[in-house]
């Protein structure tokens, strides 16, 4: 089955560093792929998308870019903030996905310093 | 923000007490999900809709039912709730294959 595997958190930054979180997937053919964040307290909001090979999803200044040779949609952001702190969560929606939903990897936690 | 609207915000019951949670939707979409959040699990799918009626089990569904008599009504129950049945419970809507927009959570505490 469909299955999303992200690195685990947290990790800790401090303000203006380089972000880079992992995901990779295990899905067949070609799904879309999905980055989420959850601030604290707060349900999940989209982040960033693509939909085929190649597409580059991008906003708010972060970016991810669908890699299909080798299964992966990893998050960048060139300087964070302190407001970026967050859980981060990659999700899939697999091409055959019932009822469309999604997948999701386990989330990273991610906390910027000052 | 979606129009998704979950209650109750915050929940404390007790063990063998049946719970429900509601998520309402003013956005008339006709996909509606109810997953939950656990730490080092992330979301994962215990119900869906696919339309007034019309609805089928995600992965981890034993426990719990669903019941949607409106479009815009989406109901979790919890027949008898058990301590592993704490968690974030999140309602969560879509049309089709677009974007699925989430509710703000309901945090189910079962002593």
């Amino acid at each position: 089955g469909d299955s999303v595997t992200q690195m685990e958190g947290p990790v800790t930054l401090s303000e203006e560093a380089f972000l880079t979180i992992n995901c990779t997937y295990t899905a067949t053919g070609y799904p879309s792929l999905f980055w989420y964040v959850q601030y604290p307290g707060e349900g999940l909001q989209l982040l960033l998308k693509a939909t085929k090979a190649d597409d580059k999803g991008s906003n708010k200044g972060f970016e991810a870019t669908y890699r299909k040779e080798t299964t992966s949609f990893h998050l960048e952001k060139g300087s964070v903030q302190v407001s970026d702190s967050a859980v981060y969560f990659c999700a899939l929606r697999g091409i055959k996905a019932a009822g469309n939903k999604l997948t999701f990897g386990g989330g990273t936690r991610v906390l910027v310093k000052p | 923000d979606a129009g998704i609207t979950q209650s109750p915000r915050h929940k404390v019951t007790e063990t063998g007490t049946p719970v429900t949670l509601r998520c309402h939707q003013t956005e008339n979409h006709r996909y509606m999900y109810w997953y939950r959040q656990d730490p080092g699990h992330g979301l994962r799918l215990i119900h869906y809709s696919y339309g007034v009626k019309d609805t089928d089990k995600g992965e981890v569904s034993d426990g719990y039912s669903v019941s949607r008599s409106k479009t815009e009504d989406f109901l979790l129950t919890l027949e008898s709730a058990t301590s592993s049945q704490t968690s974030v419970y999140f309602c969560a809507i879509s049309e089709g294959a677009d974007t699925i927009y989430f509710g703000e959570g309901s945090w189910l505490t079962v002593v």
